[in-house]
């Protein structure tokens, strides 16, 4: 079955630490999709970014960084020099491609609290 | 560019009165339409999709309905309200195997 688990339920880290948000997942699925969202106060979900199963590079985008890792069913996110306005809840979520309803799955989410 | 509309904004209601959540979205067309729950707190839960007009599929058996009357137009409905029918509602359109996007929620708090 599948699932996704975020066994990080909140972090509190100081501004310009390096922090990692741990992700990892289950699926029979082949062919699948993680994604990472983020979740500020207002609520809404932001995408930050998606990635298919088939690409294991890591992606740096500014200061975020993904680790993709298929042996231990791993999508790791990192943010570094981390800043006030980074505190938020963040979600890792799972798509599976033979759903083909683009369904995701979430992991519950992991509150980071960047202090000043 | 694509915008995805909810109202209201937030909602109080009594227990065992209706509810009418809209969700619309601009943009697009023939997109996928979901509707997630967050309870206070927890992660994301699915609780409809729509592949298409007037197709809705229930992903947990519950209180609530939803309709898609129009192409870009999704309805999460109850005839009844729950106590545990408090959280906060998020409309998302997307595309199969792509990224998501959620619209700004709905937070109801049933009393």
């Amino acid at each position: 079955a599948q699932k996704v688990t975020q066994a990080q339920t909140e972090i509190s880290v100081v501004e310009k630490e390096d922090v990692t948000l741990d992700c990892v997942y289950e699926t029979r699925d082949t062919t699948y999709y993680l994604f990472w969202y983020k979740q500020p106060p207002s609520g809404e979900l932001v995408f930050l970014i998606r990635r298919n199963s088939f690409d294991e590079q890591n992606e740096i985008s500014g200061r975020y960084s993904w680790n993709f890792q298929k042996s231990t069913s791993s999508f790791n996110f990192t943010i570094t020099a981390s800043q006030v306005v980074d505190s938020a809840v963040y979600f890792c979520a799972l798509s599976e491609a033979a759903s083909n309803t683009g369904k995701l799955i979430f992991g519950q989410g992991t509150t980071l609290q960047v202090k000043p | 560019s694509q915008t995805i509309h909810q109202w209201p904004a937030t909602l109080v209601q009594p227990v065992g009165s209706p509810l009418s959540l809209e969700c619309t979205v601009e943009g697009t067309s023939n997109p996928n339409l979901y509707w997630y729950r967050q309870a206070a707190g927890r992660g994301l839960q699915l609780l409809f999709y729509s592949v298409g007009i007037g197709q809705i599929s229930s992903e947990v058996p519950q209180n609530l309905s939803a309709s898609r009357p129009q192409d870009r137009q999704f309805i999460l409905s109850s005839k009844k309200l729950l106590l545990s029918d408090s959280g906060f509602y998020l409309c998302a359109w997307g595309l199969v195997n792509n990224e998501q996007f959620f619209g700004p929620g709905t937070r109801l708090t049933v009393l």
